[in-house]
C-alpha cells in the first residue's frame, strides 16, 4: 500500500499570499496524483489531477507540480473562498487507492 | 450536469447489515467506473470499493473485503453498495463518487453529499 504524507498539516495564510503543499508517497507514483478540496460539511472537490492538471472550472491560481514521490500543490493568490483541507490521492498502485492525511488552510 | 445522491445511511447495531444507494444522472453511468469513498467523523478519506464499468470487475479495501459488496444496475443508474456484519468502525460518512474512465484506478471526478452510517449499540 502506497502511504502518504502532506505537510504543512496546518497553514494560516491571509489573502493575497502564495501558499505551497506538500505530499509525499512511500513509493514513486509517476504523476498518478490528484488533489481535492474538502470544505466544512461538503464533498472534496476535486482541483487537479496527473500532477499538474487543472479540473474543469479550477481557477488558474491553482496548480500542481511533481512526480515520483513529491508533489506540490501552489495557490498563487490566496481567496478568501479557498479554505478548507486540501488533500491529496495517488491512483498509480491499487488496490487500495489512497489519500493523505490532509493540510487545513485556514485564511488569516 | 452530473448530480450524484447517497441514501440509505443510519443507525445501525454492531454485526447488522445496511444498503446504500448512489442515484446519478447528468451522465452516460453505464459508461464509467464508480466508487464509494468514506470519511469517519474527523478523519480523513478512505477508498472503500470500487466497480467498473468494461467488465464490471470490483475491487475492494481490505477493512471490508468480505464484507462489503458492491454492484451497480445500469438500467437504473444506480450504484449500491451492500454492507454487512458492520462494526464500530465502519462509522463514517459514505460518499459516491465517478471516475473518469471505464475502468478503476483514476481519480473522482465527482462526489455525491454523502450518507452517514453510524454503528452504534
Amino acid at each position: 500500500e502506497i502511504v502518504m504524507t502532506q505537510s504543512p498539516a496546518t497553514l494560516s495564510a491571509s489573502p493575497g499570499e502564495r501558499a505551497i503543499l506538500s505530499c509525499r508517497t512511500s513509493h514513486s507514483v509517476a504523476t498518478n496524483l490528484a488533489w481535492y478540496l474538502q470544505k466544512p460539511g461538503q464533498a472534496p472537490r476535486l482541483l487537479i489531477y496527473g500532477s499538474s492538471t487543472r479540473a474543469t472550472g479550477i481557477p488558474a491560481r491553482f496548480s500542481g507540480s511533481g512526480s515520483g514521490t513529491e508533489f506540490f500543490l501552489t495557490i498563487s493568490s490566496l481567496q478568501s473562498e479557498d479554505f478548507g483541507i486540501y488533500c491529496c490521492q495517488q491512483y498509480n498502485n491499487w488496490p487500495p487507492i489512497t489519500f493523505g492525511p490532509g493540510t487545513k488552510v485556514d485564511i488569516k | 450536469e452530473v448530480q450524484l445522491v447517497e441514501s440509505g445511511g443510519g443507525l445501525v447495531q454492531p454485526g447488522g447489515s445496511l444498503r446504500l444507494s448512489c442515484a446519478a444522472s447528468g451522465f452516460t453511468f453505464r459508461n464509467y467506473a464508480m466508487n464509494w469513498v468514506r470519511q469517519a467523523p474527523g478523519k480523513g478519506l478512505e477508498w472503500v470499493s470500487g466497480v467498473s464499468a468494461s467488465d464490471g470487475s470490483t475491487y475492494y479495501a481490505d477493512s471490508v473485503k468480505g464484507r462489503f459488496t458492491i454492484s451497480r444496475d445500469n438500467s437504473k443508474n444506480t450504484l449500491y453498495l451492500q454492507m454487512n456484519s458492520l462494526r464500530a468502525e465502519d462509522t463514517a460518512v459514505y460518499y459516491c463518487a465517478k471516475g473518469p474512465r471505464s475502468v478503476i484506478g483514476y481519480y473522482f471526478d465527482y462526489w455525491g453529499q454523502g450518507t452517514l452510517v453510524t454503528v452504534s449499540s
